[in-house]
């Protein structure tokens, strides 16, 4: 069964910093580009970053970008999203994502499967 | 404001057929592929359409979606009680060189 078990989720303060995991089980890890999409509370959902499979393409939304760093670990089966100068707004339920498929490249794929997200509330 | 634009609400009848539109520009919808999900609040999004009209395994043929320049639709037939939560589309920005999504509807099951 394809699973993606997230963690790392909490209350930081503004200005700090976070790490976020997603820990991937059931297919081949190393041939999906991976995601990041969060929700703000009251709003929708919002694409954050994205990895190709050999962590040669990385892509961030520009809220925030040069604060977020996505990676991946192809030998342990793990997503990253390393979080700093943590603001506010970044408040949201932040989900992992898999690529649904395995020979599209990041733009033209879509996310199947999520994981079950994991709160990050930044407040003093 | 989103990229993609969403009417917030939407509803209809069990067993009635609705569509949620989505609209956007040469940029995002017209150039690349559009895709689907449904929400929940507390629960994963779930993909109901890939590639403008593809169907992941699993998912009822009652759901189809399709696209016309730059806009798409995702149209529900028979609705259901289980239908209701949110729906988004999405696509790829090539001008922003990520994902886009819709602002979102929320579907109501009379």
């Amino acid at each position: 069964e394809v699973q993606l078990v997230q963690s790392g989720g909490g209350l930081v303060k503004p200005g700090g910093s976070l790490r976020l995991s997603c820990a991937a089980s059931g297919f081949s890890f190393n041939t999906y580009s991976m995601h990041w999409v969060r929700q703000a509370p009251g709003k929708g959902l919002e694409w954050v970053s994205s990895i190709s499979t050999g962590s040669n393409y990385l892509y961030y939304a520009a809220s925030v970008k040069g604060r977020f760093t996505i990676s991946r670990d192809n030998v342990n089966d793990l997503l990253f999203l390393q979080m700093s100068s943590l603001r506010d707004d970044d408040t949201a339920i932040y989900f992992c994502a898999r690529a649904g498929g395995t020979i599209f490249g990041v733009a033209h794929n879509w996310f199947d499967p999520w994981g079950q997200g994991t709160l990050v509330t930044v407040s003093s | 404001q989103s990229v993609l634009t969403q009417a917030p609400s939407a509803s209809g009848t069990l067993g009635q057929r609705v569509t949620i539109s989505c609209s956007g520009s040469s940029s995002n919808i017209e150039s690349n592929f559009v895709c689907w999900y449904h929400h929940l609040p507390g629960t994963a999004p779930k993909v109901l359409i890939y590639r403008n009209t593809q169907r992941p395994s699993g998912v009822p043929d009652r759901f189809s979606g399709s696209k016309s320049g730059t806009s798409a639709s995702l149209a529900i037939s028979g609705l259901r009680s289980e239908d209701e939560g949110d729906y988004y589309c999405a696509a790829w920005e090539d001008s922003l060189s990520g994902w886009v999504f819709g602002g979102g509807t929320k579907l109501t099951v009379l």
